[in-house]
């Protein structure tokens, strides 16, 4: 079974400046997909950003990148000029290949992240 | 609004009675998920639909949980005799594609 770990229950960071999220994963899959998601208070969860494992290049949505380590199986989230509507629970999630026939999602316990303005 | 909708957003129960939500998706998505999100935690798996077929059920998935998916559109999430273990926020996801899935904004559960 697929184990995802955010190791961070809380971050913060001033708003403006730049803020890394943690997130490692176990899995012995070769072929997934790696999400973050946001869930502000209230909320509904959203996607901020996707990687496809066979991908090498990290992905980035505007602020949003990922720095992928397969080999480590570390996926984590930097966000870049950081606003209050950041602000949120961030988790990491894992899914495997639609090859596996396994859809669902396995989310770590998430990260809170609170903006000082 | 063409996001997921589930109702009711927030339903107070006694312990030992039953208890139905009722999801939404997108309306061109065939899949639809459930997940149990308790205080502090991230989602869990409960279930998945493939149009009206229910595909998979985590052990999460008691006897006393059913879902059902007729006509592969909306969904509901019934507990029966529940239980204070019960209370927590049920989200209901929805795709087209396994590369995104869109969230309702739950229904948070309360067993007093």
């Amino acid at each position: 079974a697929q184990t995802v770990t955010q190791s961070q229950p809380e971050m913060s960071v001033q708003e403006a400046e730049t803020v890394t999220l943690s997130c490692t994963y176990d899995t012995s899959e070769s072929d997934y997909y790696l999400f973050w998601y946001k869930q502000p208070p209230s909320r509904q969860m959203i996607l901020v950003i996707r990687q496809e494992a066979y991908k090498q290049q990290n992905a980035t949505e505007n602020r949003f990148s990922v720095n992928f380590q397969k080999a480590a199986k570390s996926f984590s989230l930097k966000i870049s000029d950081s606003q209050l509507g950041d602000a949120a629970m961030y988790f990491c999630a894992y899914r495997s290949s639609p090859n596996f026939g396994n859809e669902k999602l396995t989310f770590g316990t998430g990260t809170r992240l609170t903006i000082i303005p | 609004d063409t996001g997921v909708s589930q109702d009711p957003r927030h339903k107070i129960t006694k312990r030992g009675q039953n208890v139905t939500f009722r999801c939404d998706p997108i309306s061109e998505h065939n899949r639809l998920y459930w997940y149990r999100q308790t205080l502090g935690q991230g989602p869990e798996f409960l279930t998945y639909f493939q149009n009206e077929a229910q595909l998979e059920k985590s052990r999460l998935l008691s006897d006393r949980f059913s879902a059902e998916r007729p006509k592969g559109s909306f969904s509901t999430l019934e507990i029966q005799r529940t239980e204070q273990g019960d209370s927590a926020m049920y989200l209901c996801a929805s795709s087209y594609r396994v590369t995104e899935a869109f969230f309702g904004q739950g229904t948070r559960l309360t067993v007093v």
